[in-house]
């Protein structure tokens, strides 16, 4: 099984700042056929379900702010929140689908500082 | 607008069983992929199983495995989860998801607000 880490637990950012989350794949989730990554990142706030950000490591599903940028390639991920806002306070996923199981990371936990 | 709503969660005891159901609107079910995440209380995402649009293929966490199994009526625009042999371990919010297309092997692109499952004597 692929295992998925993330760093760091949790961290607090000053409203407008850049907030960094990092995953990390145990083996590579660049699938060499399409040259995609196999990697999403979620959103979830308190008392809600998980939105999807992030697919293919780097493409925007519609409707989520511009702030939200996801890079990196093969084993080593980050989504970036380029200027926080009040409503990005949430736990943030990262979860690989190029193989079973489809695991997830443990999760990035944003506040306010 | 995609809509899943999810039922059948409630308290059942150790070594019992329980059949969740999911009720899929706003889009062309048969053409998707369909999946169950749960998140036990204050804990993360676990990926609890998926099957394809035609329902021909189920993929199973090793934690779930030979005890639940997911199923789909594409003329009912319904997922299912049959749970049995349940233990503590699995009390959780269990979410039916869609995946973004015929295969497992996407992202999960919309939630439902989940369904509460406990396990307790």
């Amino acid at each position: 099984d692929i295992v998925m880490t993330q760093s760091p637990d949790s961290l607090a950012v000053s409203l407008g700042e850049r907030a960094t989350i990092n995953c990390k794949s145990s083996q590579s989730v660049l699938y060499s056929s399409n040259n995609k990554n196999y990697l999403a990142w979620y959103q979830q706030k308190p008392g809600q379900p998980p939105r999807l950000l992030i697919y293919w490591a780097s493409t925007r599903e519609s409707g989520v702010p511009d702030r939200f940028s996801g890079s990196g390639s093969g084993t080593d991920f980050t989504l970036t929140i380029s200027s926080l806002q009040a409503e990005d306070v949430a736990v943030y996923y990262c979860q690989q689908y190029y193989s079973l199981p489809f695991i997830f990371g443990p999760g990035t936990k944003v506040d306010i500082k | 607008e995609v809509q899943l709503v999810e039922s059948g969660g409630g308290l059942v005891q150790p070594g019992g069983s329980l059949r969740l159901s999911c009720a899929a609107s706003g889009f062309t079910f048969s053409s998707c992929a369909m999946t169950w995440v749960r998140q036990a209380p204050g804990k993360g995402l676990e990926w609890v199983s998926t099957i394809s649009d035609n329902g021909i293929n189920t993929y199973y966490a090793d934690s779930v495995k030979g005890r639940f199994t997911i199923s789909r009526d594409n003329s009912k625009n319904t997922l299912y989860l049959q749970m049995n042999s349940l233990g503590v371990e699995d009390t959780a919010i269990y979410y039916c998801a869609r995946t973004a297309g015929g295969s497992g092997y996407l992202p999960v692109d919309y939630w439902g607000q989940g369904t509460l499952v406990t396990v307790s004597s």
